[in-house]
């Protein structure tokens, strides 16, 4: 079945970069999402990449994809206080579309120290 | 923005009643979600569905749960006899189309069922 890990706790710097990793079990796994979820908040999509891409750049925001060893990472530059946040990979194995549900990890706490 | 709503925020219920819990998708979406994140544990797909009927559903959706689009905004989630088990933070989330990237999810009813 799919499995999505995430590390529970992330610390950075203000003004460093912050990487988030996610491992996923499923190889037929089509679309890979970054979700951020803030206090009190629902879940806000941040981005997202196909399968058929190793790489997606918006902005501070930087996703990596490493199919062969399942391997998802976010990397988000000059990370500032309104980052701080829980962040969710998901991901989905409909093939192009379809209404399957996700399967979230469990979130990265991502706490900024000034 | 258009953003999916949700209410009540919180609801406290006793085991054995019936919830219902209420959620407005945004307007020109077609396709409707539920999920469920129990307390430090990951968020969970329910269910989801499309021209009017379930088009999806986990193991998690049992003869408990039943959904309903009772009109032409709202897309509601029963829980008939609730379990302590129960108590969570149910997400509603809605897509325009057959394309996965685009679920947007609602700020969450976190029940407490007693």
């Amino acid at each position: 079945g799919e499995d999505v890990e995430q590390s529970l706790f992330l610390s950075v710097r203000e003004g460093d970069s912050s990487v988030i990793n996610c491992t996923y079990t499923d190889s037929s796994s089509t679309y890979l999402y970054w979700y951020k979820q803030e206090p009190g908040a629902g879940l806000q999509l941040l981005t997202y990449i196909f399968s058929n891409m190793d790489m997606k750049q918006d902005q501070r925001l930087t996703v990596l994809l490493n199919k062969k060893d399942k391997h998802l990472s976010l990397r988000i530059a000059d990370t500032q206080t309104g980052d701080s946040a829980i962040y969710f990979c998901a991901e989905s194995i409909s093939p192009g579309g379809g209404a399957d549900g996700l399967t979230f990890g469990k979130g990265t706490h991502l706490i900024i120290q000034p | 923005e258009p953003e999916v709503t949700q209410t009540p925020s919180h609801q406290v219920t006793q085991m054995g009643q019936e919830v219902i819990l209420r959620c407005v998708p945004i307007s020109n979406h077609l396709y409707f979600y539920w999920y469920r994140q129990i307390l430090g544990q990951k968020v969970e797909f329910l269910v989801s569905f499309y021209n009017n009927e379930i088009s999806e559903k986990s193991e998690i959706f049992d003869d408990q749960f039943s959904v309903e689009r009772p009109d032409g905004s709202n897309f509601t989630l029963k829980i008939r006899s609730t379990k302590l088990e129960d108590s969570a933070m149910y997400f509603c989330a809605s897509s325009e189309g057959r394309v996965q990237e685009t679920q947007y999810f609602g700020p969450g009813t976190r029940l407490l069922v007693l």
